[in-house]
């Protein structure tokens, strides 16, 4: 039984461009949440989703991030325009239900330059 | 082994000693907590889990005690091994107020384990 994939592992962006984080939760898994980790620093929560929903968003910024996860396919974490302040790695969660053990993925690290 | 607070953020450990991680947490309403482990270039693992109704939860060479009077949650580790250095995180989730679905997680404590 496969855990929580995430890719790409490691990406590069300039200033400006975009980043696409993805992530497929495990088998039997349809809550998927993201987190935020800065250097040194513990997850920060950004959302949190279900099948072509978004329940709770309350850790995104306003503006340049959104997330989906689509009846097919992996969720998507999605940064327009990036800055560097944006260089952290990012961790996708899943769990079969709400309110039961998150079990998380590799995380992709995004270095903005 | 030593009993650190989060706000020391290393704790070193001699081979085969217990480790104790402490973690105190702010929020009265958590009734879920969780102890993950994160490895260098890794994601969280998690160890081991505790509900509000219970104050001690063993796993395998791991112990968790929840004490809601303190808010204040350990990781006992038996026989620290060179596999267990790592970041450990403990992580709460108040279920009972709706706000189920974040997991707040402490800032973190690296255990080194000496040989």
């Amino acid at each position: 039984n496969a855990g929580v994939m995430q890719n790409p592992r490691h990406l590069v962006r300039r200033r400006g461009q975009e980043a696409r984080l993805r992530c497929s939760p495990m088998k039997g898994h349809s809550h998927v949440y993201w987190y935020r980790q800065l250097p040194e620093e513990g997850l920060k929560f950004m959302v949190y989703l279900q099948k072509e929903n978004i329940i709770d968003e309350s850790g995104m910024p306003k503006e340049r991030f959104s997330a989906e996860f689509p009846k097919e396919g992996p969720s998507i974490l999605r940064i327009q325009q990036v800055v560097r302040g944006d260089s952290a790695a990012y961790f996708c969660a899943s769990s079969p239900r709400l309110a039961e053990t998150q079990y998380f993925g590799p995380g992709t690290r995004l270095l903005v330059l | 082994g030593e009993s650190v607070g989060l706000h020391l953020p290393t704790l070193s450990v001699q081979e085969g000693d217990n480790s104790i991680i402490n973690c105190a947490y702010s929020n009265s309403a958590s009734d879920y907590f969780i102890w993950y482990k994160q490895e260098s270039g890794k994601g969280p693992q998690f160890i081991i889990d505790i509900r509000s109704n219970m104050d001690k939860r063993q796993g395998q060479r791991v112990t968790v005690l929840l004490n809601k009077t303190v808010k204040h949650l350990s990781l006992q580790i038996a026989a620290t091994q060179p596999g267990d250095s790592a970041v450990y995180f403990c992580a709460e989730i108040p279920f009972s107020t709706g706000a189920n679905s974040k997991l707040t997680f402490g800032k973190g404590i690296t255990l080194s384990v000496r040989p």
